[in-house]
């Protein structure tokens, strides 16, 4: 079936560039999305990539997208500590946005 | 605006108690999702509503748990009778059609 897979832990150093890495399955997913879940709080939307684009850019977030490989990165530039968080993956399902893959979570730690 | 509504924000009740979970969408999204969130199972999708009506119940768990979506501006989430393993956080999100997920702060259940 279905899955995205992220490694579940990253610890970087402040001023550093972070690089949060997933992979998917479903090659016929239409978009892909990144989360961020702060301690105690819901999810939000960090960025999101259509799945024609190969790159997306937006202030210190760019986020990469291996269609062949089905891989998808988000790097951080100059990551703050304001920026510890889980980061979720997720993909839109085959043929319905509205039920969307998520991967466990990357536990973002940084160190100051 | 006020975003998505959860309450309670915190509950602990004994095994065998019902527990009823509430979400006041954001106005005017047509798309309600309840999900849950565990550290061994991620985050997983119960439920969606489109326009108040049950679109796919496939994730939730057995039939101790429902959901009901009355009107457009409140859903509950019902777990009768709860046991141990239903301990988790408990997110509603919403959103307008396919569009971006607005999470709230989730409900975390504890059943002793």
């Amino acid at each position: 079936g279905e899955d995205v897979e992220q490694s579940l832990f990253l610890s970087v150093r402040e001023g550093d560039s972070s690089v949060i890495n997933c992979t998917y399955t479903d090659s016929s997913s239409t978009y892909l999305y990144w989360y961020k879940q702060e301690p105690g709080a819901g999810l939000q939307l960090l960025t999101y990539i259509f799945s024609n684009m190969d790159m997306k850019q937006d202030q210190r977030l760019t986020v990469l997208l291996n269609k062949k490989d089905k891989h998808l990165s988000l790097r951080i530039a100059d990551t703050q500590t304001g920026d510890s968080a889980i980061y979720f993956c997720a993909e839109s399902g085959a043929g319905n946005n509205r039920k969307l893959i998520w991967g466990l979570g990357t536990s973002l730690a940084v160190n100051p | 605006d006020a975003g998505v509504i959860q309450s309670p924000r915190h509950e602990v009740t004994e095994m065998g108690q019902e527990v009823t979970l509430r979400c006041k969408p954001i106005s005017g999204h047509n798309s309600l999702f309840w999900y849950r969130q565990t550290m061994m199972r991620g985050l997983e999708l119960l439920i969606y509503f489109n326009n108040n009506v049950p679109i796919d119940d496939s994730g939730m768990p057995e039939d101790r748990f429902s959901a009901k979506m009355p009107n457009a501006s409140f859903s509950t989430l019902k777990i009768q009778p709860s046991e141990p393993r239903d301990s988790a956080v408990y997110f509603c999100a919403s959103s307008l059609d396919a569009g971006e997920l607005f999470f709230g702060e989730g409900s975390r259940l504890t059943v002793l």
